[in-house]
C-alpha cells in the first residue's frame, strides 16, 4: 500500500528553527508538496518538490531525496503564527495526491 | 470575491435529514474536489471534477451525492448521514487535474456534525 509518514506533533521555541520530516512509500514519484493549515481554516500551499535537493523560499525551505523516499520542510526563525499543522502529500504514478496525517507544530515564547 | 468559497461552515443535521455543502471558486480552475478531513488522519479524496464531469469517485457512500453545474461551483448533497461521517469538508480547485505542480486552492471547509 501507500503510505506517508509524519510526526503526529512537535513543539518549537520562538525564534528558533524546527524541522519536519516526511518519508513516503508511493506507487511511483510525480512531485511532493507542503500545505500549511492553521486552526480552523483552510490548507495554503506551502512548496513543491520534483527534483532531489533544496528549496528556499523566505522562512522555509523544503528538501527532497527521491532515491530515499524522504522529504523535511525547515523553518527559521519561528514566529507564534508559525502554529499550525503542516501537511504532506506525494503525487503518484497515476498523480493521485497521497497525503499524511500532518504534523501539529506548537510555537513556545 | 477571491478564492475557495464554502457554504455553510458549520452544519448539525441528524440522520434523517438532507443537506447540501456549497462550494464556489472564482479562480477560473477547471477542476474541483471534494475531500473529507477527520482528527489525525489523512485528507480523504471523495470526488473530482474536471470542466464538470465527474473524473473520481473513491468508493464514497451513495448517501454522499456530489453535483457540478458548471465549472465554477459544485455541490455535496448530503442524505441519511451516519455519526461517523461527522467530519470537516474540504473543497479545492486546481487549474486542471494531473500533470504540472497543480497546487490546491481550498475552502475554509464546511464542519458537519451528524446527531
Amino acid at each position: 500500500g501507500q503510505n506517508i509518514d509524519q510526526p503526529t506533533e512537535m513543539t518549537a521555541t520562538e525564534g528558533a528553527i524546527v524541522q519536519i520530516n516526511c518519508t513516503y512509500q508511493t506507487s511511483g514519484f510525480n512531485g511532493l508538496f507542503w500545505y500549511q493549515q492553521h486552526a480552523g481554516e483552510a490548507p495554503t500551499f506551502l512548496s513543491y518538490n520534483v527534483l532531489d535537493g533544496l528549496e528556499e523560499k523566505g522562512r522555509f525551505s523544503s528538501f527532497l531525496s527521491r532515491s530515499k523516499g524522504y522529504s523535511y520542510l525547515l523553518l527559521k526563525e519561528l514566529q507564534m503564527k508559525d502554529s499550525a499543522s503542516y501537511l504532506c502529500a506525494v503525487r503518484d504514478s497515476n498523480y493521485q495526491l497521497i497525503w499524511g496525517a500532518g504534523t501539529k507544530l506548537i510555537i513556545k515564547p | 470575491e477571491t478564492g475557495v468559497t464554502q457554504t455553510p461552515r458549520h452544519l448539525v443535521m441528524g440522520m434523517t435529514n438532507k443537506k447540501s455543502l456549497k462550494c464556489e471558486q472564482h479562480l477560473g480552475h477547471n477542476a474541483m474536489y471534494w475531500y473529507k478531513q477527520s482528527a489525525k488522519k489523512p485528507l480523504e479524496l471523495m470526488f473530482v471534477y474536471s470542466l464538470e464531469e465527474r473524473v473520481e469517485n473513491n468508493s464514497v457512500p451513495s448517501r454522499f451525492s456530489p453535483e457540478c453545474p458548471n465549472s465554477s461551483h459544485l455541490f455535496l448533497h448530503l442524505h441519511t448521514l451516519q455519526p461517523e461521517d461527522s467530519a470537516l469538508y474540504l473543497c479545492a480547485s486546481s487549474q486542471s487535474v494531473g500533470s504540472g505542480a497543480n497546487v490546491l486552492t481550498f475552502g475554509a471547509g464546511s464542519r458537519l456534525t451528524v446527531l
